[in-house]
């Protein structure tokens, strides 16, 4: 079955650093999502990207999918203690059941302030 | 709007007990998941149903068993519990399938 691995499994960082996550799918997509939970919270959707190659921003937040649709990045700018949490990647299989998501283990961020 | 709910928020149960968790949502979504949840294992698929009526397996059904008897309803079943059930379990509905999901605040569930 479809398979999405992500990496790292651990960040951490001072604050005012960069941080990156990376996802990468055994099949391709047709589209991929991110999530955030806080610690003791729930996964909250993020955001969508659909096309091959699209690059879509919210803030110090950079979200990328690849061009064969099978990898997708989280990239944070200057980072900010509020921007603690696991980080996790869903991707949407292209075949026939595509009522699923397949998540991704997790990135956690920490920042040192 | 409540949005998803899910109750209990915590349970403890001896091995061998049987116990239901309720997900209810007021978006009238189609699909409902529930999920179970692990350290270092990310969110792993139990359930799922894509419509009132209807369910189907996940990743890791064993187990467990749902029902969907009711659009905003979606029950989790555990009908004999085991330690390795120990898990915190999250229900999820969206308007259709690979769509955004909303989630509920989380199930703790410790089996003795």
């Amino acid at each position: 079955g479809q398979q999405v691995m992500q990496i790292p499994q651990y960040q951490h960082v001072q604050e005012g650093e960069d941080f990156t996550t990376y996802c990468n799918s055994s099949t391709t997509l047709s589209n991929i999502q991110w999530y955030k939970q806080r610690p003791g919270g729930h996964p909250v959707f993020l955001i969508q990207l659909v096309k091959s190659g699209e690059v879509k921003k919210q803030k110090r937040l950079t979200f990328q999918f690849g061009e064969a649709k099978k990898n997708s990045s989280l990239h944070i700018t200057a980072t900010q203690t509020t921007d603690v949490g696991t980080y996790f990647c869903a991707g949407r299989g292209s075949g026939g059941s595509n009522y699923k998501l397949t998540f991704g283990k997790g990135t956690l961020l920490t920042v040192n302030p | 709007n409540a949005g998803v709910t899910q109750t209990p928020k915590f349970r403890v149960l001896k091995t061998g007990q049987s116990m239901t968790l309720l997900c209810a949502q007021d978006m009238n979504h189609e699909y409902m998941y529930w999920y179970r949840q692990d350290p270092g294992m990310g969110l792993r698929l139990i359930h799922y149903s894509v419509g009132e009526g209807t369910t189907a397996k996940g990743e890791v059904p064993d187990g467990y068993n749902v029902s969907r008897l009711k659009k905003q309803n979606f029950l989790l079943g555990l009908e004999s519990a085991a330690p390795s059930q120990t898990s915190v379990y999250f229900c999820a509905s969206s308007w259709t399938g690979g769509n955004e999901q909303f989630f509920g605040p989380g199930t703790r569930l410790t089996v003795l």
